[in-house]
């Protein structure tokens, strides 16, 4: 069955630590996105990449990082610099079309900090 | 500067009856709208769409009603039953954009009591 995984679940970091979240999908979309979803703040967007070795920055990329080496993965890294790291984050995917058919989530990583 | 809105945070209704959730846009250049509902810990799952030629859509128990002139659209669930309790996500898409990207609303609770 197609879909996208999100790896960890449920993920710890220390403050000043970097920390990374995967996202793969086997759809064969072209496009994934990450965003991170905050009490009564909605779904914001933190990057987008429509193609491989390509991406752009949403709303509120400051603090963040990403690489599309393959179409299939898209790693979010969390750096220190973000100063409100604790959130939920979701990746999600599409084709190429973008938003045509809407997008596939992944199940979400809770991300905290201690 | 939201461009999708959902104004009401929260939504209390008994089972049965019927569900409203409301969603307003500020771009005219939007042309597709989408419906997403989610569950605590787990990412949003598409529920119904509905593209700008069309005025209303239905599927089972739901039924999107657009009203280009207002730059409005709702959501319908009749009846509504307890497993419908969830956030609800509006929106939005330009697809004559190449930045294929969604435009979501910040969520209703919806809650729906015995």
């Amino acid at each position: 069955d197609g879909g996208i995984t999100q790896s960890p679940k449920y993920l710890f970091r220390k403050e000043g630590q970097n920390v990374t979240l995967s996202c793969e999908q086997n759809l064969n979309h072209d496009a994934m996105y990450w965003y991170r979803q905050d009490p009564g703040q909605g779904l914001r967007l933190i990057y987008y990449s429509q193609i491989v070795n390509d991406f752009q920055k949403g709303d509120i990329a400051e603090g963040y990082s990403v690489s599309r080496e393959k179409k299939e993965s898209f790693p979010l890294t969390v750096t220190s610099a973000q100063k409100n790291p604790t959130a939920f984050y979701l990746c999600a995917s599409s084709t190429m079309t973008g938003a045509d058919y809407g997008y596939t989530f992944g199940s979400g990583t809770r991300l905290t900090v201690v | 500067d939201q461009q999708v809105k959902q104004n009401s945070p929260s939504l209390s209704v008994q089972e049965g009856r019927i569900s409203i959730l409301n969603c307003d846009y500020t771009n005219s250049m939007f042309d597709y709208f989408l419906w997403y509902k989610k569950y605590p810990a787990e990412g949003p799952t598409f529920l119904i769409s509905i593209s700008s030629i069309k005025d209303k859509n239905e599927d089972g128990r739901f039924t999107v009603f657009l009203n280009k002139s207002a730059k409005h659209l709702s959501l319908h669930i009749v009846p509504s039953q307890p497993g419908d309790s969830a956030v609800y996500f509006c929106a939005a898409s330009d697809r004559g954009s190449t930045l294929g990207r969604l435009y979501f609303g910040r969520g209703t609770q919806l809650t729906v009591w015995p």
